[in-house]
């Protein structure tokens, strides 16, 4: 267990649905990272949040968003899904001294 | 746009042989780091070197970051089919925790038994 949790672990739905993504970071940490995986193009970096804050922003869509609670935990939105949305998805927090980070388990999003 | 490539993308080898996989940019990064990835699961951070011509080694791997902290390689020894999964490497561009990391596509290693 990486201490950073992702809920659901599978999610399948229809193209034009809207799903939320739950991520919790590890205990203590303030920085939550979304990456997005699909197999022609990796690990993509989506978003960035610091204790509430949007810090950075990579190629995220239009449709997409997140958000950061008080408590930390994080959310991804990802509204009028197309069958391309279709990846694994996964939030980590940055390791002490910046020095990479820790994943959580992720979240297979299959739309059909 | 720094763009971290691996090679080889695709690796399916004998148990016992030895093999490289190489991660080069033409981007100097204040760290790189590898990580393992299994099927279902998040990557996993094998090791991280920051200075470069550093040489760490982890068990049957060996990871060298190149002098110009451009380039990196990772060198498994009598590969064992538990050395299965995606490799993938990472570049820092700075310490700056805003800054995000980097990846590569990856190389995606089999070891038959």
């Amino acid at each position: 267990d990486s201490g950073v949790t992702q809920t659901p672990k599978h999610l399948i739905t229809a193209t034009g649905q809207r799903v939320t993504l739950r991520c919790s970071p590890r205990s203590g940490d303030l920085s939550v990272y979304w990456y997005q995986q699909s197999l022609d193009q990796g690990l993509q970096f989506l978003i960035h949040y610091y204790n509430g804050e949007e810090r950075a922003k990579g190629n995220i869509l239009e449709r997409f968003s997140a958000q950061q609670f008080p408590d930390l935990h994080s959310e991804l939105n990802l509204s009028s899904l197309e069958l391309g949305d279709s990846a694994l998805y996964f939030c980590a927090s940055r390791n002490r001294g910046g020095y990479g980070y820790t994943f959580g388990s992720g979240t297979r999003l299959t739309v059909v | 746009t720094q763009l971290l490539e691996q090679s080889p993308q695709f690796l399916s080898i004998q148990e016992g042989e030895n093999l490289t996989v190489y991660c080069n940019s033409s981007s100097v990064f204040s760290s790189l780091q590898w990580y393992r990835q299994e099927p279902g699961e998040g990557p996993v951070l094998l090791v991280t070197v920051v200075t470069g011509g550093e040489v760490k080694k982890l068990k049957r791997l060996t990871f060298q970051f190149g002098d110009a902290r451009k380039d990196s390689s990772l060198h498994i020894t009598a590969a064992q089919p538990g050395d299965t999964g995606l490799y993938l490497c990472a570049g820092a561009p700075s310490k700056n925790r805003d800054d995000k990391i980097i990846f590569g596509k990856g190389t995606r290693l089999h070891i038959l038994p």
